[in-house]
């Protein structure tokens, strides 16, 4: 079956400090790939995404995530944490003869910054 | 350039009554996606359209329906509203794989 899971459903690091968030994915074959960032009573925006090629992939606000085929990973990290990133982040999967159009999300991880 | 957009932002619904969300692609996009985003929850795939017909569809009843227009636009509807309905219904368009989410509709069913 196709899924995403995201381990860590809560996440508190100090402002400055480096954020590494996991997902992992189990599909048929390598998907596209994709992070999306989520604040209170907001859509989703997306962060990045991996569609091929180079598996280090860099994204906006300073985000990037890396692809490990061998660990089914998509792990997304910021060297240095703003209080501004405090917010839900969804990583999701999508087919690529589909171009990606059903996206598979997992539950979120919920991101808090402490001062 | 405006983005997503969604309407209602909120609403408020009996159980067993019907409800009509819309949405409004961004510019030049002409793929819509419809998502059910329950609290604590990741967006969950409900449909997606593509030149006026339903191409994909999730592991939802079919109490939700859906319909795009020339113009791209979006419904979703739902009949037989149930208390499991309460969600955030996000919209999302679509270009060269890339998907672009709207603000969300806030549904309480009551």
């Amino acid at each position: 079956a196709q899924s995403v899971t995201q381990p860590d459903i809560h996440i508190t690091v100090s402002e400055g400090a480096s954020l590494e968030l996991r997902c992992n994915y189990s599909y048929g074959a390598t998907p596209y790939l994709f992070w999306y960032v989520q604040s209170p009573g907001q859509g989703l925006q997306l962060l990045l995404k991996y569609f091929s090629g180079d598996t280090l992939v860099q994204g906006i606000k300073g985000f990037e995530a890396e692809f490990k085929r061998s660990q089914s990973s998509f792990n997304l990290r910021k060297p240095s944490v703003h209080w501004s990133d405090a917010a839900e982040y969804f990583c999701a999967v999508g087919a690529r003869g589909d171009q990606g159009g059903k996206l598979i999300f997992g539950q979120g991880t919920e991101l808090s910054v402490k001062p | 350039d405006a983005g997503v957009t969604q309407s209602p932002t909120h609403l408020i619904k009996t159980r067993g009554q019907q409800v009509t969300l819309r949405c409004s692609p961004k510019s030049g996009h002409d793929t819509v996606s419809w998502y059910q985003q329950a609290l604590g929850q990741g967006p969950q795939f409900i449909f997606q359209y593509y030149e006026e017909e339903e191409r994909q569809r999730g592991n939802f009843p079919d109490r939700f329906s859906g319909h795009q227009f020339p113009n791209y636009s979006s419904e979703l509807n739902v009949n037989a509203l149930l208390l499991g309905d309460s969600a955030l219904y996000l919209c999302a368009s679509r270009k060269n794989s890339e998907q672009y989410f709207g603000p969300g509709t806030r549904l309480t069913v009551t």
